[in-house]
């Protein structure tokens, strides 16, 4: 009864250290997503990957990169962290091209110093 | 651009009293309207409307959509302290591969 799986659920980072949030679903879900959610703004999409071996950026792609390492696992980075890169972020997967509903990971709370 | 809003943005209200939270939306060629119920950490899933006035239900919850006048209404009658939670509200459209558009989200907190 996994879900949605992300790793860790808790960081604190130094301005400019880097980072790698991972997510793995094991729905056998084609399509996953990397939202954050910062206090009175909602869910914000980072990136997405449609389908295995394509990713694509959302509304707030700047400071981050994705890898799509298999149908499985979809894993955010954080080059050189931001305070402004403080946030819950989510994971999430669904069933098709773009139909259906989001499943979401418990997110991971980073604060950058 | 695609733009949900939610209203009102906060709400407390007593147990046993019925609450009504809002959802308009300006997006082009929409497809789809859900909502979710977030407590202490993920999301989950409630509903998904995508036809003009059939009503969907789930225990005390319920939805209805209105295409004409965009927007949708998530009603939840006699309130309970298990239903303290935000709640979003997301849109899908139609054009190419269609992400989900989030609201603010509604703080609902319900007291004993």
């Amino acid at each position: 009864n996994a879900g949605v799986t992300q790793t860790p659920k808790f960081q604190v980072l130094k301005t400019g250290q880097s980072m790698t949030l991972q997510c793995a679903q094991d729905m056998n879900h084609n399509s996953m997503y990397w939202y954050r959610q910062d206090p009175g703004m909602g869910l914000r999409l980072i990136y997405y990957s449609a389908s295995e071996g394509t990713t694509d950026k959302g509304e707030v792609p700047n400071g981050y990169n994705v890898s799509r390492l298999n149908k499985r696992e979809f894993s955010l980075r954080l080059e050189s962290a931001a305070p402004s890169q403080t946030s819950v972020y989510f994971c999430a997967s669904s069933e098709g091209r773009g139909a259906g509903e989001l499943f979401f990971g418990e997110g991971s709370r980073l604060t950058v110093l | 651009e695609d733009k949900v809003v939610q209203s009102p943005l906060s709400l407390v209200v007593h147990e046993g009293d019925t609450v009504t939270l809002n959802c308009s939306y300006e997006v082009t060629n929409f497809r789809s309207l859900l909502w979710y119920k977030q407590e202490k950490k993920a999301p989950t899933f409630l509903f998904m409307l995508t036809s003009s006035g059939i009503e969907k239900k789930s225990g005390r919850l319920s939805s209805i959509l209105d295409k004409k006048e965009l927007f949708s209404i998530l009603n939840i009658t006699a309130t309970q302290t298990g239903d303290s939670a935000i709640y979003l509200c997301a849109v899908r459209t139609k054009s190419g591969y269609s992400t989900l558009t989030f609201g603010k989200g509604t703080m609902l907190l319900v007291s004993p």
